[in-house]
């Protein structure tokens, strides 16, 4: 059964703080993302990954930086956590599907609260 | 801009009858559809899916349909249950844009038992 996994289900961390959200995938997808979802909003796009080392940035990526050594491991760091950043995250990952189409499969989510 | 809008934020419905959710885009590249489903703190579930050249897709109770001159897609569950209460999130696709899923804000679904 196809799994990704997020290292948290809650956090609480104070403003200002350096806050390291992991993510692991075991289905060998190359892409990778991280989103947050907000009430009314929807899911909106904060960086992607395309291969290991290889990003680029969504929608909203201010105050927000990724990581990617390993291609099942896909990190997203608030460089230094604010209120407006409370929200829950969501890791997901893609086989890139060159010849078809492909659903994207989702961690269980972080709710982070920012104090 | 929102490139994927779902504008109804809630939708009620007596448990047996059809829930209906529409959602609009507006950028003529995408080429692949999808619902997924969000219950609670828990990650969305991919629901069903449909590809820019066809106009229906139907899994079970599930079933999308796609109209391309419109930019309109719509979900219809038949008949809807009581454990189909949740969010569900309309998104799309561009093969040239690196594979990413943009997403609507989502309908809320309640269906009443």
């Amino acid at each position: 059964d196809v799994k990704v996994t997020q290292s948290s289900r809650y956090l609480v961390k104070r403003t200002g703080e350096k806050v390291f959200l992991e993510c692991v995938q075991d289905m060998d997808h190359e892409n990778m993302f991280w989103y947050r979802q907000d009430p009314g909003l929807g899911l909106r796009l904060i960086y992607f990954s395309y291969d290991v080392k290889m990003k680029e940035k969504g929608d909203i990526p201010e105050g927000y930086s990724v990581s990617r050594e390993k291609k099942e491991r896909f990190s997203l760091i608030l460089e230094s956590a604010s209120t407006n950043q409370t929200s829950m995250y969501l890791c997901a990952s893609r086989d890139p599907g060159y010849l078809i189409n492909t659903e994207a499969f989702f961690g269980q989510g972080t709710r982070l609260t920012v104090v | 801009d929102q490139q994927v809008k779902q504008n109804s934020p809630s939708l009620s419905v007596q448990e047996g009858r059809i829930s209906i959710l529409n959602c609009d885009y507006t950028n003529s590249m995408f080429d692949y559809f999808l619902w997924y489903k969000k219950y609670p703190a828990e990650g969305p579930t991919f629901l069903i899916s449909i590809s820019s050249i066809k106009d229906k897709n139907e899994d079970g109770r599930f079933t999308v349909f796609l109209n391309k001159s419109a930019k309109h897609l719509s979900l219809h569950i038949v008949p809807s249950q009581p454990g189909d209460s949740a969010v569900y999130f309309c998104a799309a696709s561009e093969a040239a844009a690196g594979n990413k899923l943009t997403f609507g804000g989502g309908t809320r679904v309640l269906v009443k038992p």
